[in-house]
């Protein structure tokens, strides 16, 4: 089975500070994927990568960066942290396989539950 | 704009019955449509994926159907147990790889 492995379940951090949080997954997925969920508002991709170094803006990337230095980790960066960003972060891997169209599951951690005070 | 719509409002249902989840997208053409099961405090889990040309696909207690022309997925859970109780999200391909999930449907199957 896939295990996809966030660092932290619950994460409390101060307003300016520099947030990393940290994607581990063990099945050597090409594509990797940060989400945010809020109530009412449900999942929202902020980034993804589809390779080592290559990073894509999702739908909300304002405010955040990614990092994919190997395959296996993809790392989320609030570079100056603010209360709006007072979340659950969700990562997420997914396989390649040609021909698919991109059309494979995706597979997720459980998450961080992120406070920003 | 792309626009996906679940039920916000939770679907009660007594066990032993068979539960009903709907997704309606508009101004979208998917190739495949997928659903996920999330349960309080974890990540989605994949359930099912449909691609257009399919109707309908089965696996065990689940029946999902992908109507092209409504643009709506039915997602059905025949038998259903307590244990099914969760949100259930149903996702549409997006960009490269991407999906756009719905706001999900919480489903509460008492004993």
């Amino acid at each position: 089975d896939v295990k996809v492995t966030q660092s932290s379940r619950y994460l409390v951090k101060r307003t300016g500070e520099k947030v990393f949080l940290e994607c581990v997954q063990d099945m050597d997925h090409e594509n990797m994927f940060w989400y945010r969920q809020d109530p009412g508002l449900g999942l929202r991709l902020i980034y993804f990568s589809y390779d080592v170094k290559m990073k894509e803006k999702g739908d909300i990337p304002e405010g955040y960066s990614v990092s994919r230095e190997k395959k296996e980790r993809f790392s989320l960066i609030l570079e100056s942290a603010s209360t709006n960003q007072t979340s659950m972060y969700l990562c997420a891997s997914s396989l390649i396989v040609a021909g698919t169209r991109g059309n494979q599951p995706q597979h997720f951690g459980d998450g961080t539950r992120l406070s920003i005070l | 704009s792309q626009k996906i719509e679940q039920n916000s409002e939770a679907l009660n249902i007594q066990e032993g019955k068979t539960a009903t989840l709907t997704c309606n997208y508009t101004n979208y053409s998917p190739a495949y449509l997928q659903w996920y099961r999330q349960d309080p405090g974890r990540g989605p889990v994949f359930l099912l994926l449909i691609r257009e040309n399919e109707k309908e696909k089965r696996k065990e207690r689940l029946k999902v159907t992908f109507d092209t022309t409504l643009k709506q997925s039915l997602f059905h859970i025949t038998a259903s147990q307590p244990a099914d109780s969760a949100t259930y999200l149903c996702a549409l391909q997006g960009g490269y790889s991407t999906l756009t999930f719905g706001k999900g449907t919480m489903l509460l199957v008492s004993p």
